[in-house]
């Protein structure tokens, strides 16, 4: 079982749209990072969070931390083509030097 | 660009056969950190490196093996190579591994026939 759950797993949506992607566990994490992966290539970090309740906007994404610092969500305003991708949410467990990924989410936004 | 570079980009070999992986950290970036990722497994940590000493572990196989160099760059080896080898094979580096933030490169794809 993953430490961290994604969802949705498949997401396609009209150029325009806005649209959430959340990533939940039963555990707490020391920082929260979300990257995006284009096919054969490597994970483009997004954003780090690291306290409870914490948002950052990235332009047109905005990123959550919860405030028990279990959960995250990525939300995207007016999606463009250009954001379509894999989006993965990873976690560094307190004492921990790894990092837990989800599973991940495909986007897809059509033109 | 991350600043973390890879080589070589594609690797096809056969099975039984061994292949090294090379990775180059980011500038002034003590920790180094392998990852395998296929389609079925999605992205799974293997090992961890800190100016030199293995830190962390996950879940690497016995016929695979890393270190890391004085000069901070990285190699895996992959030896008595299975099919199921076949994945795409990250290296991430960050300033120390303490911090979550990890930079990826742009990965070896490895196929194993």
């Amino acid at each position: 079982t993953q430490l961290l759950e994604q969802s949705p797993q498949f997401l396609s949506i009209q150029e325009g749209e806005n649209l959430t992607v959340y990533c939940n566990s039963s555990s707490v994490f020391s920082s929260l990072q979300w990257y995006r992966q284009e096919p054969g290539e490597g994970p483009v970090l997004l954003v780090t969070v690291v306290t409870g309740g914490e948002v950052k906007k990235l332009k047109r994404l905005t990123f959550q931390f919860g405030d028990a610092r279990k959960d995250s969500s990525l939300h995207i305003t007016a999606a463009q083509t250009g954001d379509t991708g894999l989006y993965l949410c990873a976690g560094a467990l307190p004492n921990d030097y790894k990092l837990s990924f989800g599973a991940g989410t495909t986007v897809t936004v059509r033109a | 660009d991350s600043g973390v570079t890879q080589t070589p980009k594609h690797l096809i070999t056969a099975t039984g056969q061994r292949v090294t992986l090379r990775c180059s950290p980011r500038s002034g970036d003590l920790s180094v950190y392998w990852y395998q990722q296929s389609l079925d497994q999605g992205l799974q940590f293997l090992i961890q490196y800190y100016n030199g000493e293995e830190r962390a572990k996950g879940n690497i196989l016995e016929r695979f093996s890393a270190q890391q160099f004085p000069d901070l760059h990285s190699e895996l080896n992959l030896s008595s190579l299975e099919l199921g080898d076949s994945a795409l094979y990250f290296c991430a580096s960050s300033l120390t591994g303490a911090e979550g933030t990890q930079y990826f490169g742009p990965g070896t794809r490895l196929l194993v026939l």
